[in-house]
């Protein structure tokens, strides 16, 4: 058992290029999520699926597109990457509003 | 916005009480509170949570005011590996849409000093 596994570890792109985070989980979660983490600062939802098939934007959406490509997996995209978007993004799941949410290793991210 | 107050930061001795308060003065009544703590950049951990009774598990104790306003997580023996940045979470326990969202504020950052 897992957990929540992100892939790369660390990724750094110019700006312009595009590139996929991606997330999978082994616990038969029902939520996932999508977080960035800023330096010093708290962690803010750019987007979040509720369940298999659906998506909804978080607080900090633009930039990015996600995919639920099935249960396991949520990926992030981001089409024409910018140096704001220099930042660490933890994935996370859950399998109902009732339990906790689980992290994955995060994903470091650095835009030139 | 997060819903709740932290200090930015905190000392403790290792081997003694450590004690992180918070405030949540507009909390619901369908609302817990949530504590996760992020150890260097790793993913948030989850440590404990209630609603308005005071909780214990291996690893904290939550205590929670009668008012629900506030709450103090204590770690009774802190060790260095307790480094962290400690985030106190609001949160609506109901099914669908953003209720259920996590809101993370700055936290508190904690150092265990020998």
């Amino acid at each position: 058992n897992a957990g929540v596994t992100q892939t790369p570890k660390f990724q750094v792109l110019k700006t312009g290029q595009s590139m996929t985070l991606q997330c999978a989980q082994d616990m038969n979660h029902n939520s996932m999520y999508w977080y960035r983490q800023d330096p010093g600062m708290g962690l803010r939802l750019i987007y979040y699926s509720a369940s298999e098939g659906t998506t909804d934007k978080g607080e900090v959406p633009n930039g990015y597109n996600v995919s639920r490509l099935n249960k396991r997996e949520f990926s992030l995209r981001l089409e024409s990457a910018a140096p704001s978007q220099t930042s660490v993004y933890f994935c996370a799941s859950i399998r109902n509003n009732q339990e906790t949410q689980y992290f994955g290793p995060g994903t470091r991210l650095l835009v030139l | 916005d997060a819903k709740t107050t932290q200090p930015p930061s905190m000392d403790c001795a290792e081997g003694r009480a450590a004690n992180l308060p918070c405030n949540h003065s507009t909390i619901s009544g369908n609302e817990y509170v949530y504590w996760y703590r992020q150890i260097h950049s790793q993913g948030p951990q989850y440590i404990i949570h209630g609603l308005k009774n005071n909780e214990t598990n291996e690893m904290a104790s939550l205590i929670i005011t009668e008012d629900r306003k506030s709450s103090t997580l204590i770690l009774p023996h802190a060790t260095l590996r307790d480094t962290a940045v400690y985030y106190c979470i609001v949160r609506s326990l109901y099914y669908g849409g953003s209720q259920g969202n996590l809101i993370f504020g700055k936290g508190t950052k904690l150092s265990v000093k020998p």
